[in-house]
């Protein structure tokens, strides 16, 4: 089976703008998390997907969201972004939420 | 609160050393614990979970609730398993809270 995608793999964006990410689970997969991963917060928790219902919610301002759609795939949003969000965004999927297999990761970088 | 730490940063060992990445949690409840493995340029993978209670590439965990630890250890290390470990806890749903982890380096 064909591991997690993201895309894209880098970004660079200015302050103030918006982002969508995207993440492509495994086949079979029903839940999708995110997480963020900063030099200084370490790997946290942003929100599982599961069955296109957003099941669980990190510690992060309403600026960042996503969804699922019907195959699973997700996208993630950050709007207004600041020079606080650049981070390496990752995204995990799993056929029940535990044991979560890892993306690659998109690096953001915000200027 | 729901916390997990991993007191050491970096752990050198030799090949052929035992090896025992530390692992404490904070969780008022019946969580269920992971550690995860990063290699040089690879993603993110699950190494083990508690409650499968398996030896993964000649690594073992053990729960250890009294002392909410759960510490990663394996009787000889090799050369491969320099890498980057996180110990992570699953407790309210299927988050998951990682620690901050520890770089094990393994040298010949």
């Amino acid at each position: 089976k064909a591991g997690v995608t993201q895309t894209p793999r880098y970004l660079i964006k200015t302050r103030g703008q918006q982002v969508t990410l995207s993440c492509s689970p495994i086949s079979g997969h029903r839940s999708v998390s995110w997480y963020q991963q900063t030099p200084g917060q370490g790997l946290q928790f942003l929100f599982e997907y599961f069955s296109e219902t957003q099941r669980n919610k990190g510690n992060f301002p309403g600026r960042f969201s996503g969804r699922q759609f019907s195959n699973s795939r997700s996208e993630m949003n950050v709007s207004t972004l600041e020079l606080g969000d650049s981070a390496l965004y990752l995204c995990a999927s799993s056929p029940t939420g535990f044991g979560q297999y890892f993306g690659p990761g998109t690096r953001l970088t915000v200027t | 609160a729901q916390r997990v730490t991993q007191p050491e940063k970096l752990l050198s060992v030799f090949k052929g050393a035992p090896v025992e990445l530390k692992c404490n949690y904070s969780y008022s409840g019946s969580p269920e614990l992971f550690w995860y493995v990063q290699y040089s340029r690879q993603r993110l993978q699950l190494l083990l979970r508690h409650i499968s209670r398996e030896s993964i590439k000649g690594f073992t965990a053990d729960l250890n609730k009294g002392e909410t630890s759960f510490h990663l250890k394996k009787p000889f290390a090799q050369e491969e398993d320099s890498a980057m470990y996180y110990c992570a806890l699953s407790g309210r749903g299927t988050a998951l809270i990682f620690g901050k982890g520890t770089t094990l380096s393994v040298s010949s």
